[in-house]
């Protein structure tokens, strides 16, 4: 069974840096084809997608947040953080993590495993 | 970047009857090295995380009931609905995983008439 689940804070304050974890279990992010992405959703807005990382550790950003963006795997411990630095209003949010998975050929497949997400606010 | 673009915005159809959403991309998903549709649709519920109904353009998830199906190849797209349930009230979304910057349509809220 595949299992995502998100975690951090749910309150940071603007200027201040955000680190989610997320924690998976069912699958290996050693193995060829395996990927995991963050998504996020603002309040009343469409999903908006914000980071990547490969089996082979071939990481992607969106280029509008690259500069404020890490993403890190740790394989011995099933978890992918993102860290994002300098924190607005503006990314109030629900994040979620989502695995991709297919031919390590192609690299880039659809979410097929979703976490529950979790919502993060951004006030003074 | 490869824009998404979706319509309608938002449609109400009646129990049973189909509901058609369209999403267009700014450039070609369709890859020429394996012919696949690099095109997902999702069904987003509140309080839920985005579920994967169809990717390939046109691969039903399993388990994914089958009045769902997906068209379209290139630049333009269809998901329908061939007799809205329900539990089909969600906004959709396709999203291309053609290359990085992966990207999202702008979503459609399907509700009852």
């Amino acid at each position: 069974q595949i299992t995502l689940k998100e975690s951090g804070p749910t309150l940071v304050k603007p200027t201040q840096t955000l680190t989610l974890t997320c924690s998976f279990s069912g699958f290996s992010l050693n193995t060829p084809g395996v990927g995991v992405g963050w998504v996020r959703q603002p309040p009343g807005k469409a999903l908006e997608w914000l980071a990547f990382i490969c089996w082979d550790d071939d990481k992607r950003y969106s280029p509008s947040l690259e500069s404020r963006l890490t993403i890190i795997k740790d394989t011995s411990k099933n978890q992918v953080v993102l860290v994002m630095t300098n924190m607005d209003p503006v990314d109030t949010a629900t994040y979620y993590c989502a695995r991709s998975a297919g031919p390590p050929e192609s690299r880039l497949y659809h979410f097929d495993y979703w976490g529950q997400g979790t919502l993060l606010t951004v006030s003074s | 970047d490869i824009v998404m673009t979706q319509s309608p915005d938002s449609l109400a159809v009646s129990l049973g009857e189909r509901a058609t959403i369209n999403c267009k991309s700014s450039q070609s998903v369709l890859y020429s090295s394996n012919n696949e549709n690099y095109l997902a649709w999702y069904q987003h519920k509140p309080g839920q995380p985005p579920k994967v109904l169809i990717h390939w353009a046109s691969t039903r998830e399993s388990g994914v009931p089958d009045r769902f199906s997906g068209s379209g190849s290139g630049t333009d797209f269809t998901l329908t609905i061939g007799s809205l349930q329900a539990e089909d009230v969600a906004v959709y979304y396709c999203q291309q995983y053609y290359t990085t910057p992966l990207t999202f349509g702008g979503g459609t809220k399907v509700e009852i008439k």
